[in-house]
């Protein structure tokens, strides 16, 4: 069964930093796309980043790619989300998606983490 | 960017009833070289992460009742209930996956129970 698990948020203040982390199991983590996907409370989603199975390939949103880095480490299962100078606006759950394919082409996300919460105040 | 509009943002249909969404895409999503539209539908309930019912337009994912279709090509697509029940009752979002990311959504389309 496919297990996705967002770690790493919380409160952070307004011009800090986190990294968020999705633990994978169930899979084979290094033959997958991934994606972080986020959803500002009660507004709609919004697509954050992708990265193909072997990190060569990354995406973003062009609104957040100056301030966002995604990577992951194959060896441990696990993707990241970096996120700096971080604003009230970007307080949002953070999910974790996993793709059907490993280079971002032909590639749709059927499995869901359940997300992290970052709060962005002071 | 492809923008990706849905509409209603908000529609209540009778139990038993059939509830159409639509999405319309700024860009064709047809591939022409394998006739494959890339667009997925999503359902999401309250406190809990989306679920993917559709993709390539139209195929339903596996344990998605049959009461869900997902029609249209190129640029104008829809999610059909054809009869509403009960826990149907949720926001349900287009996104496209064509090409290289950013794979955009739709706005969201909240579904009640009129």
């Amino acid at each position: 069964e496919v297990q996705l698990v967002e770690s790493g948020g919380g409160l952070v203040q307004p011009g800090g930093s986190l990294r968020l982390s999705c633990s994978a199991s169930g899979f084979t983590f290094s033959s997958y796309t991934m994606q972080w996907v986020r959803q500002a409370p009660g507004k709609g989603l919004e697509y954050v980043s992708t990265i193909s199975s072997h990190g060569g390939g990354t995406y973003y949103a062009d609104s957040l790619k100056d301030r966002f880095t995604i990577s992951r480490d194959n060896s441990k299962n696990t993707l990241y989300l970096q996120v700096s100078s971080l604003r009230p606006d970007d307080t949002a759950v953070y999910y974790c998606v996993k793709g059907v394919s490993s280079a971002a082409v032909d590639d749709y996300f059927p499995h869901w983490g359940q997300g992290t919460l970052v709060t962005v105040s002071s | 960017d492809i923008v990706m509009t849905q509409s209603p943002d908000s529609l209540a249909v009778s139990l038993g009833e059939r509830a159409t969404i639509n999405c319309k895409s700024s860009r064709t999503l047809l591939y022409s070289s394998n006739n494959k539209n890339y667009l997925a539908w999503y359902q999401q309930k309250p406190g809990q992460p989306p679920k993917l019912l559709i993709y390539w337009a139209s195929t339903r994912e596996s344990g998605v009742p049959e009461r869900f279709s997902g029609g249209g090509s190129g640029t104008d697509f829809t999610l059909t209930i054809s009869r509403l029940q009960a826990e149907d009752v949720a926001v349900y979002y287009c996104q496209h996956y064509y090409s290289t990311p950013p794979y955009t959504f739709g706005q969201g389309t909240k579904l009640e129970i009129k």
